[in-house]
């Protein structure tokens, strides 16, 4: 089946506008997770989304970051006012977050951000 | 805070061992992951560990556990020029991710 797929693959914005990324989950996948990699640095966790419940917003870096899921589908990440520091591969995963179990996640191929 | 740490850069021959190393300082995940993540591409699950586990062995690869020194390791055998990628651990009990180790295979 398919797999995360994210959109735009890459993204070029002037410093101050605003800019939305979007993440489709493998369908059934309850969770969903949005990871940013700045260059030639590891992973760092930003949000993760667990069914109904609230979102782990404990990794968002500012509050011109936010994200929305819809149900256990589609998620979008928004960041208000870019700035040249938010330049980074931004990637999504979503996994079956069964507590206490195997639980791999499937990355999406991330989106490049550039701000200018 | 919750931690997870690794070598930033290997460099081995081709047809040698590699081994790439990874510490945490949070013990009470059920699953530890190697990731892989290769130039241009997403990442991908390589293998993992049950955290009640000392050894896994998966082919190429061999894992090891010292949940006393909370030390992870991967271990590929007869490294090839296709296994150079960056190599992420995870400590899946907090989603927290290494910085990720480049491995570079010289032919």
């Amino acid at each position: 089946g398919a797999g995360v797929s994210q959109s735009p693959s890459n993204k070029v914005t002037e410093k101050g506008k605003d800019v939305e990324l979007r993440c489709d989950p493998i369908s059934g996948h309850t969770a969903l997770y949005w990871y940013r990699q700045r260059l030639g640095q590891g992973l760092e966790f930003l949000i993760y989304f667990q069914g109904n419940s609230a979102p782990d917003k404990s990794g968002l870096p500012s509050d011109r970051f936010s994200a929305e899921r819809t149900g256990e589908s589609v998620s979008t990440l928004t960041i208000q006012r870019t700035q040249q520091e938010d330049s980074a591969v931004y990637l999504c995963a979503s996994s079956q977050r069964l507590a206490g179990s195997y639980n791999e996640q499937f990355f999406g191929p991330g989106t490049r951000l550039t701000v200018l | 805070g919750e931690d997870v740490e690794q070598s930033l850069f290997l460099s081995v021959r081709e047809g040698d061992s590699s081994v790439i190393n990874c510490t945490y300082t949070d013990s009470s995940s059920t699953y530890l992951y190697w990731y892989k993540q290769e130039p241009g591409a997403g990442l991908q699950l390589l293998t993992y560990i049950f955290s009640n586990m000392d050894m896994k062995q998966d082919q190429r690869l061999t894992v090891l556990l010292n949940k006393k020194d909370k030390h992870l390791s991967l271990r590929i055998a007869d490294t090839q020029t296709g296994d150079s990628a960056i190599y992420f651990c995870e400590n899946t009990g907090k989603l927290i991710f290494g910085q990720g180790t480049t491995l570079q295979v010289k032919p």
